[in-house]
């Protein structure tokens, strides 16, 4: 079946460093894509999306990427903070209103 | 203004058992959802109700899970006869269609133990 999926579950990185978060999608009929951050004990908590149409999209500190071609989503996170630190999903949403999440990347930042 | 309740915050529960979880939406979104977290895992959809339509049930693992939204506003998630497999984080979002963009806001989850 279609799935989202994550290529590393665990990214550390020195504080101050840029961080990129991969997310691999199968479904091309995607439209819309999701990044959520969750911190422990908090529900997910959204980051910045990009509809299937644009290719970059920037917010403060963060920008996702999307790669068509191989259905490759990015998200990278500049100057990374000790607040980063927390585990990042990915989502699409394809036909209908229903988003397909991926299993999560954690974020790790060292001081 | 405030975001998405949930209640209980915790709850224990013995195998057989039936639970009730509660959602109190933002006010003024019209779609509501609820997915299920198990521990490390990404997060699976249950159930989706948007205004007045019938929800989408699809999600739904089994016929022990069952929902109901009440006037478009707060939603309860059953569960029946709970199993230890059922232990998870359940977690409720709510978003305001516009656009076709649906930014979905979610609530702090209810962590479900079943022993």
């Amino acid at each position: 079946g279609e799935s989202v999926g994550l290529h590393l579950p665990t990214l550390s990185v020195q504080e101050g460093d840029n961080s990129i978060i991969n997310c691999a999608y199968s479904n091309s009929a995607s439209d819309y894509f999701i990044w959520y951050k969750q911190e422990s004990g908090k529900g997910p908590q959204f980051i910045i999306d990009i509809r299937s149409n644009m290719d970059k999209r920037q917010g403060q500190r963060v920008t996702v990427l999307l790669n068509k071609t191989v259905k490759h989503l990015s998200l990278q996170i500049a100057a990374t903070q000790p607040g980063d630190s927390a585990v990042y999903f990915c989502a699409e949403k394809g036909a209908g209103n229903m988003l397909t999440f991926g299993g999560g990347t954690r974020l790790m930042v060292k001081p | 203004g405030a975001g998405v309740s949930q209640s209980p915050s915790n709850k224990v529960t013995e195998k057989g058992k039936d639970v009730e979880l509660r959602c109190d939406p933002i006010s003024g979104h019209t779609a509501l959802y609820w997915y299920r977290q198990s521990l490390g895992q990404g997060l699976e959809f249950l159930i989706y109700f948007q205004g007045n339509s019938a929800p989408d049930k699809s999600g739904l693992p089994s016929d022990r899970f069952s929902a109901e939204r009440t006037g478009g506003s707060v939603s309860t998630l059953t569960i029946q006869r709970t199993q230890q497999e059922d232990s998870a984080v359940y977690l409720c979002a709510s978003s305001y269609l516009a656009g076709g963009i649906d930014e979905q806001y979610f609530g702090p989850g209810t962590r479900l133990t079943v022993t």
